[in-house]
């Protein structure tokens, strides 16, 4: 079982419309909880961090936990064709020192 | 403020030389982590660095190295290149180690 598990898509959203984008996660000492943006050929740009179980807001993009489940989720409202990229999730243990990524998913926004 | 900084961008090598990778975090950044990134295996962990010393260390050969100086600023080297370490290598700063951290631009080394 892979350590941090993300759907590879591609997903593909109409303009307008909530992409909803899963991962879960296998180590239950797991902290903290990251979502990255990753454009074609650039480096990995954090949009989000979560930390405790719930919703998480920030503009058009939610970030929700839920620890019990091990399941961390991004819904992006209002979905704009600049939003396709790969989305990565990443974990971090405090005692680790390192984040652990899944293999992103590959969002698609069709105008 | 200036983000993580990363140089060379881009680097050819032949197999069995060695490589030196160099990493400048953002101001007030104290821990450094490098990552490699393929197409086959996305982002691998390969060590992390907070006031000079190595904190912890991913799956890797110990072909591959790194250090950190004094103001921060890392270098990760490996030696006797393969063509399977052609890659993305990633460096990305953070104020603690267990917030978020940012990403430089990333070397793209390229083994032949």
């Amino acid at each position: 079982q892979k350590e941090v598990e993300q759907n590879s898509g591609p997903l593909s959203v109409p303009e307008g419309a909530i992409a909803s984008l899963n991962c879960t996660y296998s180590d239950r000492g797991s902290q903290s909880f990251f979502w990255y943006r990753q454009y074609s050929g650039k480096s990995p740009e954090l949009i989000m961090s979560i930390y405790s179980n719930g919703d998480k807001e920030d503009g058009r993009f939610t970030a929700q936990l839920n620890k019990a489940s091990q399941y961390v989720s991004l819904l992006i409202r209002d979905s704009q064709p600049s939003d396709s990229a790969t989305y990565l999730c990443a974990v971090n243990n405090e005692g680790a020192q390192k984040l652990v990524f899944g293999q992103g998913t590959r969002l698609t926004i069709n105008p | 403020k200036a983000g993580v900084t990363q140089t060379p961008r881009y680097l050819i090598k032949t197999r069995g030389q060695q490589v030196t990778l160099s990493c400048s975090p953002i101001s007030g950044h104290r821990s450094v982590s490098w990552y490699q990134q393929t197409p086959g295996q996305g982002l691998q962990f390969l060590f992390e660095y907070f006031s000079e010393t190595q904190r912890n260390k991913g799956n890797f050969p110990g072909r591959f190295s790194g250090r950190q100086f004094s103001n921060s600023r890392s270098e990760m080297n490996v030696s006797t290149l393969e063509l399977g370490d052609s890659a993305l290598y990633l460096c990305a700063s953070s104020q603690q180690g267990n917030y978020g951290y940012t990403f430089g631009s990333g070397t793209r080394l390229t083994v032949v």
